[in-house]
């Protein structure tokens, strides 16, 4: 059973334009969300978080929102820049420090 | 200004060898933590540990065991390797506690192992 769900595997977005990555969840309990960013060869990166009782975190370009009541949280990146093409992982935090990660979602910023 | 090692990036090893994959944090975290990602899957949680000798089973823990002797150590153990246990292993770690720094997890840079 899928806690934590990115249902689009790849999305490709014109340079200088708006990405938007979503994210689904179905546990309640989850009390914080994070996004971490994958180049090849290379571990996991953090990128931006944001705690349950908020609804929106911004990071310059990177900005997230939480929709508690459709579990629902979205990754937007204003401007996408070539460097921004990775995957991008939701992640979950469950009240025992268990972190939960989506399948990822490969972005693609095209020149 | 590496944090988190991984002793082996690249491993390849036959059906039936026991298998460790070592990591090492320096950041004095409490909680360290052994996933694998596999192409559609997605990083998969095989299991964690938030203390000293202390471990917890993830979400797919079959196959594997842990060892956690010092708190900026943390090994898998593959007792017996299968195929289906070719994968990238990563390893990472982060602070304990419900403030917001403990949720950020501190990646290595991967261990990709390949079972024949």
């Amino acid at each position: 059973d899928q806690q934590v769900k990115q249902n689009s595997p790849s999305l490709s977005v014109q340079e200088g334009r708006i990405s938007i990555l979503n994210c689904d969840y179905t546990n309640s309990m989850f009390d914080y969300f994070l996004w971490y960013k994958k180049y090849p060869a290379e571990g996991p990166t953090f990128l931006i978080s944001i705690s349950s009782i908020k609804d929106k975190n911004e990071d310059g370009r990177f900005t997230v929102f939480l929709n508690k009541s459709a579990k629902h949280l979205s990754l937007h990146i204003v401007p996408s820049q070539p460097g921004d093409s990775a995957v991008y992982f939701c992640a979950a935090r469950n009240r025992d420090d268990k972190i939960i990660f989506g399948k990822g979602t490969r972005l693609h910023i095209l020149p | 200004d590496v944090k988190v090692t991984q002793s082996s990036r690249y491993l390849v090893k036959r059906t039936g060898e026991k298998v460790f994959l070592e990591c090492v944090q320096d950041m004095d975290h409490e909680n360290m933590f052994w996933y694998r990602q596999d192409p559609g899957l997605g990083l998969r949680l095989i299991y964690f540990s938030y203390d000293v000798k202390m471990k917890e089973k993830g979400d797919i823990p079959e196959g594997y065991s842990v060892s956690r002797e010092k708190k900026e150590r943390f090994s898998l153990i593959l007792e017996s390797a299968s195929t289906n246990q070719t994968s990238m292993y990563l390893c990472a770690s982060s602070f304990g506690g419900s403030f917001s720094g403990a949720n950020v997890l501190t990646f290595g840079a991967g261990s990709r192992l390949t079972v024949l």
